[in-house]
């Protein structure tokens, strides 16, 4: 079964730092580029960041840019985000999701696998 | 670079159509194929329902289809069935990635 499962999120206090985790099965990890979305409470989606097949290419959406690093080890069929000065406009719930494209750079061109999220909340 | 613009709401009775709009520029959706739309419903992850424009995964009944004119993309959901309300999100490659708000489908 294709299947994403993140983990790693909580409360957090403003200007601290949270490392979420995502471990792929059911799919050939290395083939694809991976992404993660955000959505705070009663809103729409957002990319995040996105990372390619052999993180030879990586990018952010400007809300992140300077704070967020996103990275893979495709030996472990993990990705994984690194969220420092978190802001209060960071509380979301976040999304791994694969990127339908094989062999694809860091901006996706679909979203066709999605995990189920881990919700960060970010206050003081 | 802004958001994609669809309508709030949409709504249908069962077995009537659908069509939900997603509007961007020349930079992004009248520029690429690769317009993409997603079913969510409450609680749950969204699920991918058609790609590259007009493409349907595997499993997506074919009641879905997707279309696109110049700078417009649409999703058409035909023989409305209970289990479709939810919320729909159109996405564009465009440089980055953008979503669209978001448009609330209705089976009244």
């Amino acid at each position: 079964e294709v299947q994403l499962v993140e983990s790693g999120g909580g409360l957090v206090q403003p200007g601290r730092s949270l490392r979420l985790s995502c471990a792929a099965s059911g799919f050939t990890f290395d083939d694809y580029a991976m992404h993660w979305v955000r959505q705070a409470p009663g809103k729409g989606l957002e990319w995040v960041s996105g990372i390619s097949w052999n993180s030879g290419s990586i990018g952010y959406a400007d809300s992140v840019k300077g704070r967020f690093t996103i990275s893979r080890d495709n030996a472990k069929n993990s990705l994984y985000l690194q969220m420092n000065s978190l802001r209060a406009e960071d509380t979301a719930l976040y999304y791994c999701a694969k990127d339908s494209l094989p062999y694809g750079d860091y901006i996706p061109r679909a979203f066709d696998i999605w995990g189920q999220g881990t919700m960060v909340t970010v206050s003081s | 670079q802004s958001a994609l613009t669809q309508p709030p709401s949409a709504s249908g009775s069962p077995g009537q159509s659908v069509t939900i709009s997603c509007t961007g520029t020349s930079s992004d959706v009248g520029g690429y194929n690769y317009v993409s739309w997603y079913q969510q419903h409450p609680g749950k992850a969204p699920k991918l329902m058609i790609y590259e424009v007009s493409k349907r995964p595997s499993g997506v009944p074919d009641r879905f289809s997707g279309s696109k004119s110049g700078n417009t993309a649409s999703l058409t959901v035909s023989g409305l069935q209970a289990e479709d309300e939810a919320d729909y999100y159109c996405s564009s490659y465009a440089g980055s990635n953008l979503f669209g708000g978001g448009t609330k489908l209705t089976v009244l």
